[in-house]
């Protein structure tokens, strides 16, 4: 499984755009890369999935360049409510793979007023 | 709603007793996954599932057993409990890798 690597956390303001980069330099041809947001008492919840170049979707952005080493979670216009933990996963989506995902230590956004 | 249920929320065990997380989903799904979660780290999977019937050993396994009898239950059994084993634990499912679904978690400590 590849390794990620991210920032263990990060400060923001309300209304700013947080960018949260992972690297993964050992991605390998069959691996997505997915985005969890974790509150605490919680479950991670699934915020995003891609497997290059932009995906948008309701809640954030996900850039994927054309080498796959990296990616960056692109979260427009943080509130309060957008504080948690960040996880980047990368995992085979091969069906008998089992599609199990690692999950390292994430990265902490703080949203303050 | 639909989701990943899991029982109980709490529970605290004394050294040496057995209990049995349950998990349950009503999505369908093929995939399920158990993971504990320690403070300040990030999820650790215990074991997984493919389908009914069927089950395999994660990154930390020992201590633990699983059975998937029915393919919307997931049964995470502790024979033996240890200290090692207070943590926050978390089922999730997924169809086919496209987006974990997990539960709110179990809160087990052991003392």
């Amino acid at each position: 499984l590849a390794k990620t690597t991210q920032p263990i956390s990060m400060d923001s303001y309300e209304g700013q755009e947080v960018n949260i980069t992972c690297s993964h330099n050992n991605i390998a041809t069959n691996d997505y890369i997915t985005w969890y947001q974790q509150f605490p008492s919680q479950g991670p919840r699934f915020i995003i999935q891609g497997y290059k170049t932009k995906v948008t979707n309701e809640v954030a952005s996900l850039f994927i360049p054309a080498d796959r080493k990296s990616s960056t979670l692109s979260l427009p216009r943080v509130s309060l409510s957008d504080t948690a933990v960040y996880y980047c996963l990368v995992g085979d989506m091969a069906r008998t793979a089992g599609n199990k995902l690692t999950f390292g230590g994430g990265t902490r956004v703080l949203v303050k007023p | 709603n639909a989701g990943v249920t899991q029982t109980p929320k709490f529970r605290v065990l004394k050294t040496g007793q057995s209990m049995t997380l349950l998990c349950a989903q009503d999505m369908n799904h093929e995939y399920m996954y158990w993971y504990r979660q320690d403070p300040g780290m990030g999820l650790r999977l215990i074991h997984y599932s493919v389908g009914e019937g069927t089950t395999a050993k994660g990154e930390v396994p020992d201590g633990y057993n699983v059975s998937r009898l029915k393919k919307q239950n997931f049964l995470l059994g502790l024979e033996s409990a240890a200290p090692s084993q207070t943590s926050v634990y978390f089922c999730a499912s997924s169809y086919q890798g496209y987006g974990y679904t997990f539960g709110s978690g179990t809160r087990l400590t052991v003392v």
